[in-house]
């Protein structure tokens, strides 16, 4: 599995935009780019996904690069619910198992 | 609707005991998987069901994992001989397909003394 590389940490303050880096350097073709969150004391959650194009949900926007070898997921205003360790997985077209980094935690700051 | 939901919430067993930890799925959703979350090990995928096909148990990391999904719906993953590095979250996840979202329970607690 191609694997994915997030700084381990980052800081926001509440209200402002963050941009969560991934690189991604050996993307196959066939890899769709996906992002879970999982905040403390719960399991994962689904935040978005996306192959070639810019993403856009009611929970964040992703933007890709035009080589795809990194990726961004834009939270356009944090919140202090917002906090928590955001993965970047990458998965093969046929969907199935997912394999998790380490992360990216996120702390937002009043 | 009602989401994943797991038990128990929390388990601790002597070593050398058999747990049973049972996954109760979205309904309708096809897609069940497995995975493991320890301090020391991160979130890592067990094994996963998808329909009537033969299960993914490239994650299992010994013989003394094992689960079933009975009727296409719940799941059990049943840890013989358990040993204190089998401490963990034990996380159940479904989905409508296996190349839709997944949506995880809030996990069983293993702790093995």
């Amino acid at each position: 599995d191609a694997k994915t590389t997030q700084p381990n940490s980052m800081e926001s303050n509440e209200e402002e935009p963050v941009h969560l880096p991934c690189n991604h350097s050996t993307i196959s073709g066939t890899d769709y780019i996906h992002w879970y969150r999982q905040l403390p004391s719960q399991g994962p959650e689904y935040v978005i996904h996306g192959l070639t194009s810019n993403v856009n949900n009611r929970m964040a926007s992703l933007a890709i690069a035009e080589d795809r070898k990194s990726s961004t997921l834009i939270l356009h205003r944090a919140t202090l619910r917002d906090a928590a360790v955001y993965y970047c997985i990458l998965r093969a077209a046929p969907g199935g198992k997912l394999i998790f980094g380490q992360g990216t935690e996120l702390s937002v700051k009043p | 609707g009602a989401g994943v939901s797991q038990s128990p919430s929390n388990k601790v067993t002597e070593k050398g005991k058999d747990v049973e930890l049972r996954c109760d799925p979205i309904s309708g959703h096809t897609a069940l998987y497995w995975y493991r979350q320890s301090l020391g090990q991160g979130l890592e995928f067990l094994i996963y069901f998808q329909g009537n096909s033969a299960p993914d148990k490239s994650g299992l990391p010994s013989d003394r994992f094992s689960a079933e999904r009975t009727g296409g719906s719940v799941s059990t993953l049943t840890i013989q001989r358990t040993q204190q590095e089998d401490s963990a979250v034990y996380l159940c996840a479904s989905s409508f397909d296996k190349v839709y979202e997944q949506y995880f329970g809030p996990g069983t607690r293993l702790t093995v003394t």
